[in-house]
């Protein structure tokens, strides 16, 4: 079975500075994906980022970016220039390889982003 | 629209009672997953289907709960004799992506969620 662990609950960022949120996770598994939502209080999960395990090179997305590091089984979020709709709960979560499986997801972290 | 649809967005029951909870998936989406997210946490795996199939059910969490997708389109989660413990937003999400599919890059969509409160 899988695990994901976000150790922080809650954090701020003052508009226009930069955050990293942590992840890390457990499995047996070489082969999977990682992936960070955002859940805005209409609870609409939306899709911010995407890393495959094979792939060494870090995803992007615009403002977002992740610092994946597949030995320590860490999976961070980097949110540059933040912007007051950044405000939100933001889930880690993992999925075996085959798609088509369902998503483990971590506690999430709350981020609040202060004008 | 163009989204996952879930209805109703918030229903409050008395406990005891049986509620239905409906998910209409993206058009010509295989794969549809309800997962459970109880309040400050994140959201939990309950079941999948593929099409018609119910392939993976090792989420519910009792025999009070039911799932059923009979034309591989729209689905319904049922919950029968309902507690407090059942209080939580039911999140569905459909995905193009089939089981076994390799290297897939279909994502999973969600829909806004139903409420359901448990008095």
């Amino acid at each position: 079975a899988q695990t994901v662990t976000q150790s922080q609950p809650e954090m701020s960022v003052q508009e226009a500075e930069t955050v990293t949120l942590s992840c890390t996770y457990d499995t047996s598994e070489n082969n999977y994906y990682l992936f960070w939502y955002k859940q805005p209080p209409s609870r609409q999960m939306i899709l911010v980022i995407r890393q495959e395990a094979y792939k060494q090179q870090n995803a992007t997305e615009n403002r977002f970016s992740v610092n994946f590091q597949k030995a320590a089984k860490s999976f961070s979020l980097k949110i540059s220039d933040s912007q007051l709709g950044d405000t939100a709960m933001y889930f880690c979560a993992f999925m075996k390889y085959n798609a088509g499986n369902m998503l483990t997801f971590g506690g999430g972290t709350r981020l609040m982003v202060k004008p | 629209g163009a989204g996952v649809s879930q209805s109703p967005r918030y229903k409050v029951a008395k406990r005891g009672q049986d509620v239905a909870l409906r998910c209409d998936p993206i058009s010509g989406h295989v794969s549809l997953f309800w997962y459970q997210q109880a309040l400050g946490q994140g959201p939990e795996f309950l079941t999948y289907f593929q099409n018609e199939a119910q392939l993976d059910k090792s989420g519910l969490p009792s025999d009070r709960f039911f799932a059923e997708r009979p034309e591989g389109s729209v689905s319904t989660l049922k919950i029968q004799r309902t507690q407090q413990e059942d209080s939580a937003v039911y999140l569905c999400a459909s995905s193009l992506a089939r089981l076994w599919d390799r290297d897939s890059n279909q994502p999973q969509h969600f829909g806004d969620g139903t409420r359901l409160s448990i008095l």
